[in-house]
């Protein structure tokens, strides 16, 4: 099973600045990583597919990278509806695993 | 507009099947889609649980659960269930029914969601 982790558990950040988070993979994946955004009480919503595509509906400041193990979710200028919960998922190999989070919280 | 809709008991007793199911509007379940289960016990992260295509009959499932998971189609009543036996209170969570964002793959990130119902075993 492929272990995701993600850093930081916690991200502390004030509305307009820029978020960077990341996802590791405990082995190559390689661009087959999603993003979820879940805010309380919601379903996760998917933001980000293969790496780098940004899913119908999602604003331009989500961008992802990366391939291989290293990936990372990026928004551009927080806005207050971004702090929430982040999930990254990979599909290259069953099971489908997902990584434990990052929560970005107002600062 | 392809909306899920998870249904089932909130409440099941420790050793006892815990049967949930996602009724589909907006589009057929017999189409090329595959269609899945993820739990998120409280305040933790999401488990993938499994994975079904109608046509195929592929299933694919999590082998931390294998032992213990059914997943099944309903065409008649464009559903589809999980049944997960021998439940302890370790599978209290809450179980969402989800799509895959791409036909005919199942192994794939899911972009369709239910909203989620919450299960709790207890006695």
């Amino acid at each position: 099973e492929i272990v995701l982790t993600q850093s930081p558990a916690t991200l502390s950040l004030s509305p307009g600045e820029r978020a960077t988070l990341s996802c590791r993979a405990s082995q190559s994946v390689s661009i087959y990583l999603a993003w979820y955004q879940q805010r309380p009480g919601q379903a996760p919503r998917l933001l980000i597919y293969d790496a780098s595509n940004r899913a119908t509906g999602i604003p331009a400041r989500f961008s992802g990278s990366g391939s291989g193990t290293d990936f990372t979710l990026s928004i551009s200028s927080l806005e207050p509806e971004d702090f929430a919960l982040y999930y990254c998922q990979q599909r290259n190999n069953w099971p489908l695993t997902f990584g434990g989070g990052t929560k970005v919280e107002i600062k | 507009q392809v909306q899920l809709q998870e249904s089932g008991p909130g409440l099941v007793k420790p050793s006892e099947t815990l049967s949930l199911t996602c009724v589909v509007s907006g589009y057929s379940i017999s189409s090329d889609y595959y269609w899945g289960w993820i739990r998120q016990p409280p305040g933790k992260g999401l488990e993938w649980i499994g994975t079904i295509h109608h046509q195929s009959g592929g299933t694919y499932y999590n082998p931390s659960l294998k032992s213990r998971v059914t997943i099944s189609v309903d065409t008649s009543k464009n559903q589809f269930s999980l049944n997960l036996r021998s439940v302890t209170a370790a599978d209290t969570a809450v179980y969402y029914c989800a799509r895959p964002k791409h036909i005919l793959t199942g192994n794939d990130a899911f972009d369709i969601w239910g909203q989620g119902t919450m299960v709790t075993v207890s006695s």
